[in-house]
């Protein structure tokens, strides 16, 4: 079964800590992205790559970067995490050129607790 | 991308058929209608997709109004595992942007 696997299920980390999510996916798909969801904002869009090394922003790239050295992996940074960055975040992939005929996969998420 | 709407909950009794609304009347020729549902905990999930024609697939169908301004998501029989909020999204014609999520119907079934 094709999968978007998000390496930590529960993140607790302190405020002004580098964090780290990672997502990786087994489809090889160019298209990647992250996404956060809050209670009564629903999932926002963070940033996206098509490509390896590309990467564009989302609606709230804010605070996020974002690095994608291979395909299969995209990695969401959190420079100097804040407590308002505590939120579930989820990684998806999906084919190139296929934002209209083709489904997104999501991973699990990541709840992320900063403190 | 364009707007949709949708009741914000619903309910249904195990076993019997879901109808899930979405209204879209600002939908231009080239959107298609997609669905994802996101069960408590878990990301969401691609169910089905559409242009102009009704869709059917293992998961569900999707029935497309004529004049394309509505569309209807039909679970045949909705089991427990099928409570979830589902999405209805309109991807527009040759944009490379995102999927873009309202609110959704939160679907609650009863055994």
């Amino acid at each position: 079964d094709v999968k978007v696997t998000q390496s930590s299920r529960y993140l607790v980390k302190r405020t002004g800590e580098k964090v780290f999510l990672e997502c990786v996916q087994d489809m090889d798909h160019e298209n990647m992205f992250w996404y956060r969801q809050d209670p009564g904002l629903g999932l926002r869009l963070i940033y996206f790559s098509y490509d390896v090394k590309m990467k564009e922003k989302g609606d709230i790239p804010e605070g996020y970067s974002v690095s994608r050295e291979k395909k299969e992996r995209f990695s969401l940074i959190l420079e100097s995490a804040s407590t308002n960055q505590t939120s579930m975040y989820l990684c998806a992939s999906s084919l190139w050129g296929s934002f209209l005929n083709y489904g997104y996969t999501f991973g699990s998420g990541t709840r992320l607790t900063v403190v | 991308d364009a707007k949709t709407t949708q009741p914000n909950s619903m309910e249904s009794n195990e076993e019997e058929p879901v109808h899930l609304p979405c209204n879209h009347s600002t939908i231009s020729g080239t959107d298609y209608i997609h669905w994802y549902r996101q069960l408590p905990s878990q990301g969401p999930e691609y169910v089905i997709h559409g242009l102009t024609s009704n869709v059917n697939n293992r998961m569900a169908s999707l029935a497309i109004a004529e004049d394309r301004k509505s569309s209807t998501l039909i679970l045949h029989r909705a089991t427990l595992r099928d409570a979830a909020v589902y999405y209805c999204i309109l991807r527009v014609g040759g944009s490379q942007g995102n999927l873009i999520f309202g609110k959704g119907t939160k679907l609650s079934v009863k055994p």
